[in-house]
């Protein structure tokens, strides 16, 4: 069955640093999705993306970050300038159509902030 | 704002017994509910959906869940637990009209069955 795949599994990181998640998401797939969980806590939607655009995101989707489709399988998610509180769990997920379709997830990028 | 709600962090049964796994929602919708399940290490994987019709769904793994309108709730059953459904299990909604197709989850149940 086709995954989603992401790199690296983990990411250190110097605070203050740039960093970029990487995702393949299914290759038919027309949505893409980035998704963070901190420890501990809940998963949290961060941004969706369809037609090479920005649909929605969320109030932790901020300057400091930005999502790319730069050719046709890649999907990046950007931390342009990271925190400490950007530690956490990234999940790249995506789906064929919206609205009722499962989303499918990778199994993200744990990114640690030093 | 919809939201959603699992009120159990942590589920403790049999091997054999049924299982419960209880999320609530509010939506100012029509809602679109799913149940994840999370592996250690793993991204979350998909078990079912309610959309529309009958309100009860079955899903992958023996998974079932009911939908009760009036409740505002969507809890995910299986008749007999196996050991290997101990895992992290999450309840989330999608409003039908929304622009992003954003999932919102619960804080997520986790589930130890015990031999």
């Amino acid at each position: 069955e086709p995954e989603v795949t992401q790199t690296p599994s983990h990411q250190v990181t110097q605070m203050g640093q740039e960093v970029i998640l990487r995702c393949v998401p299914i290759s038919n797939h027309l949505y893409f999705y980035w998704y963070r969980q901190i420890l501990g806590q809940k998963v949290e939607f961060l941004v969706s993306f369809y037609n090479n655009e920005i649909s929605e995101k969320s109030e932790i989707f901020d300057d400091q970050f930005s999502v790319e489709r730069p050719d046709g399988s890649n999907f990046t998610l950007k931390i342009r300038s990271t925190k400490l509180e950007d530690s956490a769990m990234y999940f790249c997920a995506s789906t064929l159509q919206g609205g009722n379709q499962p989303q499918h997830f990778g199994d993200g990028t744990r990114l640690s902030i030093l | 704002a919809q939201s959603v709600a699992q009120p159990e962090d942590q589920v403790n049964v049999a091997e054999g017994n049924p299982l419960t796994v209880k999320c609530t929602y509010s939506v100012s919708g029509n809602p679109y509910l799913f149940w994840y399940v999370q592996y250690p290490n793993r991204g979350l994987q998909f078990l079912l959906k309610y959309i529309t019709g009958d309100n009860l769904v079955k899903g992958s793994y023996g998974f079932e869940a009911e939908f009760n309108k009036s409740q505002t709730s969507f809890h995910l059953k299986k008749p007999s637990a196996l050991v290997s459904d101990s895992a992290l299990y999450f309840c989330a909604v999608i409003l039908t009209k929304a622009a992003g197709n954003k999932l919102t989850f619960g804080g997520g149940t986790r589930v130890l069955v015990k031999p």
